[in-house]
């Protein structure tokens, strides 16, 4: 079965410096996101990507993110100039169309960011 | 904003006795999808309610969405130590164009041989 891939599996990164966080989503699917999850905390939704823009983020989502999908196949969360309170785990997922049309989101592993 | 409510936070059980967990919106959903995390691992979907009082089954597990499709329950039927995990309820608002799933805190699932 298809599935949404995510590298690096942990990153660890000093405060203040930038990271990037990859993903492939399922090749037909045309709906990205990215979620992030505090230690023993709730999902949380962060921004949403269609068509080579954003549909929808969240108020976490500032000026310090940004996602981009530069190719073909992958989709980035850059975080600029990282906070210890950006220590989480970081979830893609992806969808063949919007959720709202029922669609399920498809997670991968995740990557866990550690802020030194 | 809007917000899922899920309860309990966590459940104990023996194995082989029943587990529930209620989910409840703030306002009216499109959807619910309804999503199970192992320890240490990622969300993994399960099933999507769309219509008003939907009941859906899984083998021994029973999905419904309330009428006012503002709310929602899991329940497993003699729980298994393969059911251990975090069930988090997602809820969809209508109309919503950017597919933002609103996590419920989740009900971590433990059951006990």
């Amino acid at each position: 079965e298809p599935e949404v891939t995510q590298t690096p599996s942990h990153q660890v990164t000093q405060m203040g410096q930038e990271v990037i966080l990859r993903c492939v989503p399922i090749s037909n699917h045309l709906y990205f996101y990215w979620y992030r999850q505090i230690l023993g905390q709730k999902v949380e939704f962060l921004v949403s990507f269609y068509n080579n823009e954003i549909s929808e983020k969240s108020e976490i989502f500032d000026d310090q993110f940004s996602v981009e999908r530069p190719d073909g196949s992958n989709f980035t969360l850059k975080i600029r100039s990282t906070k210890l309170e950006d220590s989480a785990m970081y979830f893609c997922a992806s969808s063949a169309r919007r959720s709202d049309l029922n669609q399920p989101q498809h997670f991968g592993d995740g990557t866990r960011l550690s802020i030194l | 904003g809007q917000q899922v409510m899920q309860i309990p936070q966590y459940q104990h059980v023996q194995e082989g006795e029943d587990f529930t967990t209620y989910c409840n919106s703030s306002t009216t959903l499109s959807n619910i999808q309804w999503y199970k995390q192992r320890p240490g691992g990622h969300p993994v979907f399960l099933i999507q309610l769309v219509k008003s009082g939907e009941v859906k089954k899984q083998k021994r597990l029973t999905f419904q969405f309330g009428e006012a499709k503002k709310n929602s329950s899991l329940h497993i039927t003699a729980t298994q130590t393969t059911d251990v995990g975090t069930y988090f309820c997602a809820g969809i608002k209508p109309y919503n164009q950017g597919g933002k799933l609103i996590f419920g805190q989740g009900t971590e699932l433990s059951v006990k041989p």
